[in-house]
């Protein structure tokens, strides 16, 4: 079936460190794939989306490409802040039945 | 101000008193879906309706029923609850159709539930 794998957290980083938080899947059909980031004792919010093949989506300082070829769709940013710790969540929703497939989650930290 | 709430926010409770844990949103948006996070398992969705009277499972639905008689509510309910069903809920939602798949899903805060 459908899923999502996430690298493994804790993530813990200096400010303005470069941020990779892996992300891979697999599903049939073309998903659109999602990062959301939840904040402590928060829901979760959209940080970024793409729809299609090769699309980027950014927000925030934060990237991510839809990779078809490699079924990836890692987040990036080139300078995190204190202010970035959370969780970051990967998550793909299916062309065909509307389900969303959310990964495990992975915990940033970033120290001052 | 655009928003989904849920209650309660936290309930305690014992296994096999049935309860419910109402969602409502404002937005007019026809996809809502209820989700369970649980540590080290993310979230999983354990049902989702693309509007009124139209309900589906997600990857957990076992031990939880759904309704949706109006577009702004989608209560989720546990008849008889079980200590495997304690977890923190979320109940979300967005646009559906085409749009659904390039849609943003607003959160509600969640649900804390203990079942003793």
């Amino acid at each position: 079936g459908d899923s999502v794998t996430q690298m493994e957290g804790p993530v813990t980083l200096s400010e303005e460190a470069f941020l990779t938080i892996n992300c891979t899947y697999t599903a049939t059909g073309y998903p659109s794939l999602f990062w959301y980031v939840q904040y402590p004792g928060e829901g979760l919010q959209l940080l970024l989306k793409a729809t299609k093949a090769d699309d980027k989506g950014s927000n925030k300082g934060f990237e991510a490409t839809y990779r078809k070829e490699t079924t990836s769709f890692h987040l990036e940013k080139g300078s995190v802040q204190v202010s970035d710790s959370a969780v970051y969540f990967c998550a793909l929703v299916t062309s065909g039945t509307y389900k969303y497939i959310f990964g495990t989650g992975t915990r940033l930290k970033v120290l001052a | 101000e655009a928003q989904v709430t849920q209650n309660p926010r936290y309930l305690i409770t014992v296994t096999g008193k049935k309860l419910t844990v109402t969602c409502s949103q404002n937005m007019n948006h026809e996809y809502m879906s209820w989700y369970r996070q649980d540590p080290g398992l993310g979230l999983r969705q354990i049902y989702y309706s693309m509007n009124v009277e139209v309900t589906d499972k997600g990857d957990v639905p076992e031990g939880y029923k759904v309704s949706r008689k109006e577009k702004r509510n989608f209560p989720l309910i546990l008849e008889s609850p079980s200590p495997n069903q304690t977890s923190l809920y979320f109940c979300a939602s967005s646009n559906t159709g085409q749009v659904l798949r390039s849609s943003e899903q607003y959160f509600g805060p969640g649900t804390r539930l203990t079942v003793t």
